[in-house]
Formats: structure tokens, sequence, C-alpha cells
């Protein structure tokens, strides 16, 4: 089983849509999710990162881990066409930095 | 700060041919990573490395080999170039939370 696993979309919608990426893990000792994004021919950047569980906000983004379901989504708000990238989820144990397999999303204007 | 820097950034390699991608950091991070990315997919780790003389399989170590004599510098050495090693490879630190990312080498092997 992958420890970290991610529907590689693709995912197309309108400008403004609320977007929802989501991500499962398989070990529940993990504690330190992110999520990275990677524009076309570029090495990805971190967007946000989270300890444990809860919600975390930042602008248009929030991110999410439910650790009874081992469930960490990301949420886009009101989408713009510069959303439009490789959204990769990601989690660090034992020195380890693992990556989901990534999903598109574009954002149409 | 030039950052995460990786070299070269494209090349065409034979098959049985020999390799090694440089990447080379400035910001005296202790961990280290490389990565390939095949086409639409996601980052599967090669190696890693947590200190100067530390270095430890990830996912996809065979066909690889990593040092890592100093901070600085963490080169990947491919030898006996194989088509299924056609990718791009990042090369990357991490800061506590924060990884950054080199440029990425662009590898064919033909």
């Amino acid at each position: 089983q992958k420890e970290v696993e991610q529907d590689p979309g693709p995912l197309s919608v309108p400008e403004g849509a609320i977007v929802s990426l989501n991500c499962t893990y398989s070990n529940s000792a993990f504690q330190y999710f992110m999520w990275y994004r990677q524009y076309s021919r570029k090495g990805p950047e971190l967007l946000m990162y989270t300890y444990s569980s809860g919600n975390k906000e930042d602008g248009r983004f929030t991110a999410q881990v439910d650790k009874s379901s081992k469930y960490i989504s990301l949420f886009i708000r009101d989408s713009q066409p510069s959303d439009s990238a490789t959204y990769l989820c990601a989690i660090w144990s034992s020195y380890k930095l693992i990556f989901g397999s990534g999903t598109r999303l574009l954002v149409r204007p | 700060n030039a950052g995460v820097t990786q070299t070269p950034k494209f090349r065409i390699l034979k098959i049985g041919q020999s390799m090694t991608l440089q990447c080379a950091q400035d910001m005296n991070h202790n961990y280290m990573y490389w990565y390939r990315q095949d086409p639409g997919m996601g980052l599967k780790l090669i190696y890693y490395s947590v200190g100067a003389g530390i270095t430890d399989k990830g996912e996809v170590p065979n066909g690889y080999n990593v040092s890592r004599s100093t901070t600085e510098d963490f080169p990947l050495r491919l030898e006996l170039a194989a088509p299924s090693q056609t990718s791009v490879y990042f090369c990357a630190t991490l800061d506590g939370t924060e990884a950054f990312f080199g440029q990425g080498t662009r590898l064919t092997v033909v």
C-alpha cells in the first residue's frame, strides 16, 4: 500500500469555483502534512503545512486533516486561472518527504 | 542566495552510459532529497540524506547511487543508463517544514 495516494485528475473548473483536492494516507502515526503547487516545467513550491489534525487557512486556501479517516484536503476558494497547476500532497515521516501523485487543476476563465 | 542549483538542465544519454547529476545548496540545510518525476506523475523519492556522510534509500533507488561528503553537495550517480530512467530529476533541501527544489534536470536515455 502506498503511503500517500492522490486522485490524479485532471480537474477542470470555471473561474470562481470552489476546488477540493484530496489525499489519503496509510499510517495513522503521520503527523506532518503539506500541500505543494507545481507549475509546468518548474519545481514544486510549498503552499500549506499542517501538523496533526484540524484546519489551517491562508487567504483563499484551506488545508484540512482528518486523522480519523486518514484524509487530507486542500480547498481553494474563488479559484483563478493563475491557480492552474499540479497540486501535490506530501507527508514527512522518519526523515523522508513522500509525495502523492499530484492532481492537475485547470481553472477556465 | 542561489538556493538549490542543479546541473545540467538537460542531458541525452545513450543506453549503458553513466553520468552524475549535480546538486548544490547554499542554505546550510541538513536534509537533502533526490526525486524523479515521470510525465503526468508525482515525485518518487530515490535517495535522501540527513547530513554529511549519511544517506539512505527512498522508494525507487535501483540504478542510482548517491554520496554526501559535504553539507552543500548531494550528487546522484546513474550507472548503466536505461530507457526507464528517462525522467525529470529534482533535488530538494528541507528546512523544518518547507522543501526547496532545484529547477530540475531533464534526462533522456536513448
